[in-house]
């Protein structure tokens, strides 16, 4: 167990909606990204929070947002949801964030209908 | 851009026999390369990493080779079981862009009693 917890596991959205998934991250990790993996494809980056400021961010559109807490949880907001949004989120946790070793997630499967 | 290929796609081999995954990457400048594994339904798992200031890495049955030169590294898994059957990746940090994770394509292991 990494320590890294997603919530929920699983989530069926219509098109146009919109999501929430949310991520804490293991104990005295400072950092925090997302990764969209489609079926079969390796995880692709979506953006990277630490200490609550965005540093980094993939070929993602802005509907693709995101938060940091102070206690280093994270959110990953989807809006205008579409078909193609359907895959595995990730999240992982990690200490400073560079080069460091970064922990996963179980993941969030979302499909979008 | 940043790139990472990964081969081969799928591999079996027979349980105690030894696997052998490869990677190529783009940047020169990349100093860490970590191999994931990923079960089904679950986010992927840190098996081992490796440092640009180093040629290869131990962990009991797993192993990592690094030429900096030539720009791959290598997985190699001996004495195999059949737990090791998964999805494996690996990956790269690319400079200057903090600590995102550029994955490869995957590699499906089955592993055949």
């Amino acid at each position: 167990e990494t320590g890294v917890t997603q919530s929920p596991t699983h989530l069926i959205k219509t098109r146009g909606q919109q999501v929430t998934l949310r991520c804490s991250s293991q104990s005295g990790h400072n950092t925090v990204s997302w990764y969209q993996q489609a079926l079969g494809q390796g995880p692709q980056f979506i953006f990277q929070y630490y200490r609550e400021e965005e540093n980094g961010r993939g070929n993602f559109p802005p509907r693709f947002s995101g938060l940091q807490f102070p206690n280093y949880s994270s959110e990953l907001n989807v809006n205008a949801l579409e078909l193609d949004d359907s895959a595995l989120y990730l999240c992982a946790s990690s200490l400073t964030g560079i080069d460091t070793e970064a922990f996963f997630g179980q993941g969030t499967r979302l499909t979008v209908v | 851009g940043e790139n990472v290929e990964q081969h081969p796609s799928t591999l079996s081999v027979q349980e105690g026999d030894s696997a052998v995954i490869k990677c190529t990457y783009s940047d020169s400048a990349s100093n860490y390369f970590p191999w994931y594994k990923q079960e089904l339904g679950k986010g992927p798992q840190l098996i081992i990493d490796i440092r640009s200031n180093v040629g290869e890495k131990k962990d009991q049955r797993i192993a990592v080779t690094l030429n900096k030169t030539a720009k791959h590294f290598s997985l190699h898994i001996t004495e195999t079981q059949p737990e090791d059957s998964a999805v494996y990746f690996c990956a790269a940090i690319f400079t200057g862009t903090a600590s995102k994770l550029t994955f490869g394509t995957g590699t499906r292991l089955q592993v055949t009693l």
